[in-house]
């Protein structure tokens, strides 16, 4: 069964700062990664995802993975106020069926401190 | 910019009790999910949907739950009996291949008394 693992935190940055979100897998087969973004009652928010060992950017957000190592990393430079949530990371099943079903860590608890 | 809907916000019902929970899908999507969250736990996979059948389940969607898609537009979630233990937030997620990223809608929260 594939597993997830995030720190829970919570992690505090201060604003403008670099955040550093870590997820780990524990299935060496996994090929695609998605991060989330929950606020606190809300429903998870898709910010990006990556398929490729290295970097890939969007926005103020960077996401890095390292295959070899089952880690995947999210970056939020110049970290807002507003970024204060849960990140979470998710895997896919790749059951074989197309409509793959993710599985989540339990998130990251990340607080923007102005 | 199309989003996932679902309705209703909130039900609440007792134990035993029938209860269907409805979701709109963005419109070009072809992949359907629900996804649930018990209170301060992690998201968890129930079920996804395809070409008009179930193409995964996990081991929580057991012969209490069905999916539906009734017409072009609507995904439901069938809970036959309910339980104590099915008290949480209700995600539907709709994805575009491929591979689908996907997208949650607002979720419905599900009180079990």
């Amino acid at each position: 069964q594939k597993e997830v693992e995030q720190n829970s935190g919570p992690l505090s940055v201060p604003e403008g700062a670099i955040a550093s979100l870590n997820c780990t897998y524990s299935d060496r087969g996994s090929q695609s990664f998605f991060w989330y973004r929950q606020y606190s009652g809300k429903s998870p928010e898709l910010i990006m995802f990556i398929y490729s060992n290295g970097d890939k950017e969007d926005g103020r957000f960077t996401a890095q993975l390292n295959k070899a190592s089952q880690y995947v990393s999210l970056l939020i430079r110049d970290s807002q106020p507003s970024d204060s949530a849960t990140y979470l990371c998710a895997v896919p099943s790749y059951s074989g069926g197309g409509a793959d079903g993710l599985t989540f860590g339990k998130g990251t608890h990340l607080i923007i401190q102005p | 910019e199309p989003e996932v809907t679902q309705t209703p916000s909130h039900q609440v019902t007792q134990m035993g009790q029938e209860v269907i929970l409805h979701c709109v899908p963005i419109s070009n999507h072809l992949y359907f999910y629900w996804y649930r969250q018990i209170l301060g736990q992690k998201v968890e996979f129930l079920v996804s949907f395809y070409n008009n059948e179930i193409s995964e389940k996990s081991e929580i969607f057991d012969d209490q739950f069905s999916v539906e898609r009734p017409d072009g537009s609507n995904f439901t979630l069938k809970i036959r009996s309910t339980k104590l233990e099915d008290s949480a937030m209700y995600f539907c997620a709709s994805g575009y291949p491929p591979p689908a990223e996907q997208y949650f809608g607002p979720g419905t929260r599900l009180t079990v008394t």
